[in-house]
């Protein structure tokens, strides 16, 4: 069964720092490119960052780009989110997901349970 | 980036009822248009990739067109199982943007 399982989310202070996991299993993890996609509460979807299936190409989104650094393990099928100089509107439900294809499509399929990032003091 | 907007942002519908959702984006991004949806508490599925392609899974009722700046979602016959947010989302150019959502609710 294919599965990707977030964790490391909790609360933190404004301008604090956390790293975000996201573990595969039953497919290749090291073929396919990968996404982080955001949720504030009771708020829509937020494309965050993606990784290619090498981790030699990255991008993200402006309001992440230079804080967030996307990066995989792809020895661990483990694919991270370090965060740094967070900001209350950083607050969400990160969700790691998976390309569907092998090829980079942008379509999001599988995603992950999810892991909550709160930024308060 | 490319703006996208649903309508309408929330719908009440019936068990059996034809519904239809819409996506707008803010310039041409020819197939390049998918449809997830989101229960509460729970992580967006996707329903429709690249227009019209149906994700497999999932049920027939389930349909999407449109190209260039104009989507539709349809579900031809509402399932209790249906009620929850949908989502459309760009994928023809980075930054990946979605739809605000539109809540599907029992009437």
């Amino acid at each position: 069964e294919v599965q990707l399982v977030e964790s490391g989310g909790g609360l933190v202070q404004p301008g604090g720092s956390l790293r975000l996991s996201c573990a595969a299993s039953g497919f290749t993890f090291s073929s396919y490119w990968m996404h982080w996609v955001r949720q504030g509460p009771g708020k829509g979807l937020v494309w965050v960052s993606h990784i290619n299936s090498d981790g030699s190409s990255t991008s993200y989104a402006d309001s992440v780009k230079g804080r967030f650094t996307i990066s995989r393990d792809n020895a661990k099928n483990t694919l991270y989110l370090q965060m740094n100089s967070l900001r209350a509107e950083d607050t969400a439900v990160y969700y790691c997901a998976r390309d569907l294809w092998l090829q980079p499509t942008g379509w999001f399929d599988p995603w992950g349970q999810g892991t909550l990032v709160t930024v308060s003091s | 980036d490319i703006q996208m907007t649903q309508s309408p942002s929330s719908l009440s519908a019936s068990v059996g009822d034809r519904v239809t959702i819409t996506c707008r984006a803010s310039q041409s991004i020819g197939s390049s248009l998918n449809w997830y949806q989101q229960k509460p508490g729970k992580a967006p599925k996707l329903l429709i990739y690249a227009a019209s392609s149906l994700q497999s899974g999932v049920p027939l009722r389930f349909s999407g067109s449109g190209s260039g700046t104009d989507f539709t979602l349809t579900i031809s016959s509402l399932q209790p199982e249906d009620f929850a947010t949908y989502y459309c989302q760009q994928s023809d150019s980075i930054p990946y943007t979605f739809g605000q959502g539109t809540k599907l609710e029992i009437k």
